[in-house]
């Protein structure tokens, strides 16, 4: 069975511009978190989407968004990019209440 | 503010040795997760502990979760250098896929 899968693995965007990147979750499953990963604050929570429905929303600006698809594959875009916003982007799906499987992210750098 | 402290943030010992990581919270939670974390991927789950007081045994690690449910340890027996990675400890708090993330335990088990 394959494991979430994130594209693209590695992103270099400029300040000002905006990104999207892409999570497809394991057969299956229908829900799907966000999560930003940076040696400073760590591990935090963007949003989750189950059933093309935002279900939870962390504290991150308007600038953070995402979508899911009738599929179950997500996105999420990131809109006026600015330097701190360069981070490891983690994928999550999940099936049964609270177990998550995690995909390797995008590493995100904003030059 | 943190709200799930994780300690030490660094540990480098001897392979063979035993160590503890704590995990500490002044809010209660629904279930509390461990995580290991290798450079270049996601986090992949250990355990959950649900009940207050719960000790789970994975091969060389017991995890134990707090009384009070605030609170939990991760203990490794005879550490292996395939023991070396970022340790997360994680809380379920306002929803099931919506985690709260320490700032992680790294540790290094050298040969």
């Amino acid at each position: 069975k394959a494991g979430v899968t994130q594209t693209p693995r590695y992103l270099i965007k400029t300040r000002g511009q905006q990104v999207t990147l892409s999570c497809s979750p394991i057969s299956g499953h229908r829900s799907v978190s966000w999560y930003q990963q940076t040696p400073g604050q760590g591990l935090q929570f963007l949003f989750e989407y189950f059933s093309e429905t935002q279900r939870n929303k962390g504290n991150f600006p308007g600038r953070f968004s995402g979508r899911q698809f009738s599929n179950s594959r997500s996105e999420m875009n990131v809109s006026t990019l600015e330097l701190g916003d360069s981070a490891l982007y983690l994928c999550a799906s999940s099936l049964e209440h609270e177990k998550l499987f995690f995909g390797s992210g995008t590493q995100l750098s904003v030059l | 503010t943190q709200l799930l402290e994780q300690s030490p943030q660094f540990l480098s010992i001897q392979e063979g040795e035993n160590l503890t990581v704590y995990c500490n919270s002044s809010s209660v939670f629904s279930s509390l997760q461990w995580y290991r974390q290798e450079p270049g991927e996601g986090p992949v789950l250990l355990v959950t502990v649900v009940t207050g007081g719960e000790v789970k045994k994975l091969k060389r690690l017991t995890f134990q979760f707090g009384d009070a449910r605030k609170d939990s340890s991760l203990h490794i027996t005879a550490a292996q250098p395939g023991d070396t990675g970022l340790y997360l400890c994680a809380g379920a708090l306002g929803g099931a896929q919506k985690l709260v993330f320490g700032q992680g335990t790294r540790l290094t088990i050298n040969p």
